[in-house]
């Protein structure tokens, strides 16, 4: 069975403060998928970022950044210099042989200005 | 590029009533996906089509709920009748194969009175 751990429930910081959200994921299969989706106030699930298990390069894209770690199994994201704009919820999810996510609970990121 | 396109966007509707969500997939997409969010379950996968054919309806709650797919552009999710435990955020979201990045549309938010 699949598992996705987010074990921070919420973060509270001051706006330009880094954020980092934990995201430790179990699985059997050794091709799989994971993403980082972004759930803002207004509602809608964003995708941002999706990284392969064959595929251990950690980028940064403008404040982003996500840490990729097959040893540890985690798949951590940070965001630099945060903003107020960037208060949302933040779902880690896992995916595999099939068509089956499976998502996290969550972590509140509340940016205070 | 337009993303996948929901209506109604809210409902409210008595217990008893039938209630029809309507969902536009991105274009070129060929896997669709209904969810169902609640704060005590989170996001939950309710059917998943493949090429207009529903693949695998497991987690459709029981029988007032049944989803169609007539073509590759359009799908909906019927409730009949419903109830408020039915109250939820629903989300359609279509990828361009099973294994593929989800990209979701924006959710209907249902109440149920």
């Amino acid at each position: 069975a699949q598992k996705v751990t987010q074990a921070q429930t919420e973060i509270s910081v001051v706006e330009k403060e880094d954020v980092t959200l934990d995201c430790v994921y179990e699985t059997r299969d050794t091709t799989y998928y994971l993403f980082w989706y972004k759930q803002p106030p207004s509602g809608e699930l964003v995708f941002l970022i999706r990284r392969n298990s064959f595929d251990e390069q950690n980028e940064i894209s403008g404040r982003y950044s996500w840490n990729f770690q097959k040893s540890t199994s985690s798949f951590n994201f940070t965001i630099t210099a945060s903003q107020v704009v960037d208060s949302a919820v933040y779902f880690c999810a896992l995916g595999s042989n099939d068509y089956k996510l499976s998502f996290g609970a969550g972590t509140t990121v509340t940016v205070r200005a | 590029d337009a993303g996948v396109i929901q209506s109604p966007r809210h409902e409210v509707t008595e217990m008893g009533q039938e209630v029809t969500l309507r969902c536009k997939p991105i274009s070129g997409h060929n896997s669709l996906f209904w969810y169902r969010q609640t704060m005590m379950r989170g996001l939950e996968l309710l059917i998943y089509f493949n090429n207009n054919v529903p693949i695998d309806d497991s987690g459709m709650p029981e029988d007032r709920f049944s989803a169609k797919m007539p073509n590759a552009s359009f799908s909906t999710l019927k409730i009949q009748p419903s109830e408020p435990r039915d109250s939820a955020v629903y989300f359609c979201a279509s990828s361009w194969g099973q294994q593929e990045t989800q990209y979701f549309g924006p959710g209907t938010r249902l109440l149920v009175l």
